[in-house]
């Protein structure tokens, strides 16, 4: 079954205790993306990857750090949580752009994990 | 001005209603416009994309896009309580990843 998986779903931290949360996908995709989403500001992107060892900012990137080693794997990195990241987030992969007008554009989400820090 | 403006603001209609929803958007360069749905405790997951202007039909959903007036809607016919979700919209310009997202409608359908 084609999917983006996500650990853990959920987790409980304190301030400063580096924690990481993984992203895979075996869809075989170049592309991609962290995601958090909060009430009243929506889904906003941290970082993406463009392909492996190709990674970039995205809207909100302070406090977070990724990895693109290897093409199935994403990992999202926070080295020193705040309660300011406590949040709901969401791997997501994607083929890369397509020449055609084929839909390639369109992002398939994992089941995302809850953060809470304390 | 935001680059997509979609009014969060939650939708309760009577089962069998049709629900009507929208964004508004500000780079001309999209071309790309996909509506997701996402349940609770669930990840968005794509229900329509539409590519340009124009409409698209599948089952009881139809999305519609304006590129003049920068405007995308989606309805839902028949609307069921399974249909009871929240509906993000979201657009990218050609050769480009990114989404650009609306804050979604979190929308109750009442039996």
């Amino acid at each position: 079954e084609a999917q983006v998986t996500q650990n853990p779903r959920y987790l409980i931290t304190v301030t400063g205790k580096k924690l990481t949360v993984t992203c895979s996908q075996n869809m075989n995709h170049e592309y991609m993306s962290w995601y958090r989403q909060d009430p009243g500001l929506g889904l906003r992107q941290i970082y993406y990857s463009m392909n492996v060892e190709v990674t970039d900012k995205g809207d909100v990137p302070e406090g977070y750090k990724v990895s693109r080693k290897e093409k199935r794997n994403f990992p999202l990195i926070l080295e020193s949580p705040s309660p300011n990241q406590t949040s709901l987030y969401f791997c997501a992969s994607s083929p890369q752009p397509g020449l055609a007008d084929s839909g390639q554009e369109t992002q398939y989400f994992g089941p995302g994990t809850r953060l809470l820090v304390l | 001005q935001k680059e997509v403006e979609q009014d969060p603001g939650p939708l309760s209609v009577p089962e069998g209603a049709i629900v009507s929803l929208n964004c508004t958007y500000s780079n001309s360069a999209f071309q790309y416009f996909m509506w997701y749905r996402q349940y609770s405790r669930k990840g968005p997951e794509l229900l329509m994309y539409t590519y340009s202007s124009g409409n698209k039909e599948d089952g009881r959903f139809t999305a519609q896009v304006d590129k003049s007036s920068k405007y995308i809607s989606l309805f839902i016919r028949d609307s069921q309580p399974s249909d009871s979700a929240t509906y993000l919209c979201a657009m990218s310009a050609r050769g480009n990843n990114r989404l650009a997202f609306g804050k979604g409608n979190q929308v109750v359908v009442i039996p």
